[in-house]
């Protein structure tokens, strides 16, 4: 139980276009969901927290307008990356939470940007 | 501020010696605890994890951690470890922090743990 995908699982793109990752909880329903971005041999670091049908909650630091995070239902979550550059170009990953306080984390996307 | 320390950064070991991945925590409240393991270009696997009660906790694939509250300290620990360990280990606190209302984990920096034949 607890499995978590995410879609596609690398992804190349044009410098200016936009990109969406899908994260989905294909056994549970997720009241929460978190998008993490990982550098190269460091460590996550969360840009969001999405709640099902409200608003993201973005860290300090975060573009909102340059990374679109919905909540569509208590299954999916989707970040777009807008206007991609090559600075977004990373590995990012997504987890969900159910009723607990354990986080699920999906395979994770490799974005790069050309 | 919560923040989660891990102090050794790459560990080597034997296959069938023993192990033990250190880890700190600051954190007003009482912390929710986790170990995760993520293999290269992988995402991240639950190992165990602490809420409460018995302060030495068993999880998945032979590992064990055990919360030492005087310490602020959950190290990680398997008693022989095999060449399918090495990987890189992540310590996390989970809680409500900054005064904010969403529940989050702060990880810590990882230890990567190479396994010798």
């Amino acid at each position: 139980g607890a499995v978590v995908s995410q879609h596609p699982s690398w992804v190349i793109c044009k410098s200016g276009t936009s990109v969406k990752i899908e994260c989905r909880s294909l056994d549970f329903q997720a009241t929460t969901m978190f998008w993490y971005r990982q550098f190269p041999k460091q460590s996550l670091m969360l840009m969001a927290t999405s709640n099902e049908g409200s608003k993201a909650t973005y860290e300090q630091g975060v573009e909102k307008d340059k990374f679109l995070i919905n909540h569509a239902s208590l299954t999916l979550s989707t970040l777009t990356v807008t206007s991609a550059h090559p600075e977004d170009s990373s590995f990012y990953i997504c987890s969900a939470r159910g009723d607990g306080f354990e986080q699920y984390f999906g395979p994770g996307t490799r974005l790069t940007v050309t | 501020a919560q923040s989660v320390t891990q102090p050794d950064i790459h560990i080597t070991v034997s296959e069938g010696a023993s192990l033990e991945l250190r880890c700190n925590y600051s954190y007003g409240a009482t912390p929710y605890l986790f170990w995760y393991v993520q293999s290269p270009g992988q995402g991240l696997q639950l190992l165990l994890k602490y809420f409460s009660g018995d302060t030495l906790v068993q999880g998945i694939k032979g590992f064990e951690a055990e919360f030492k509250r005087s310490q602020s300290s959950f190290n990680l620990r398997k008693p022989s470890v095999h060449w399918s360990d090495a990987a890189e280990y992540f310590c996390a606190v989970g809680g409500y922090f900054g005064g904010g209302s969403n529940y989050k984990l702060t990880f810590g920096k990882g230890t990567l743990l190479t396994v010798n034949p």
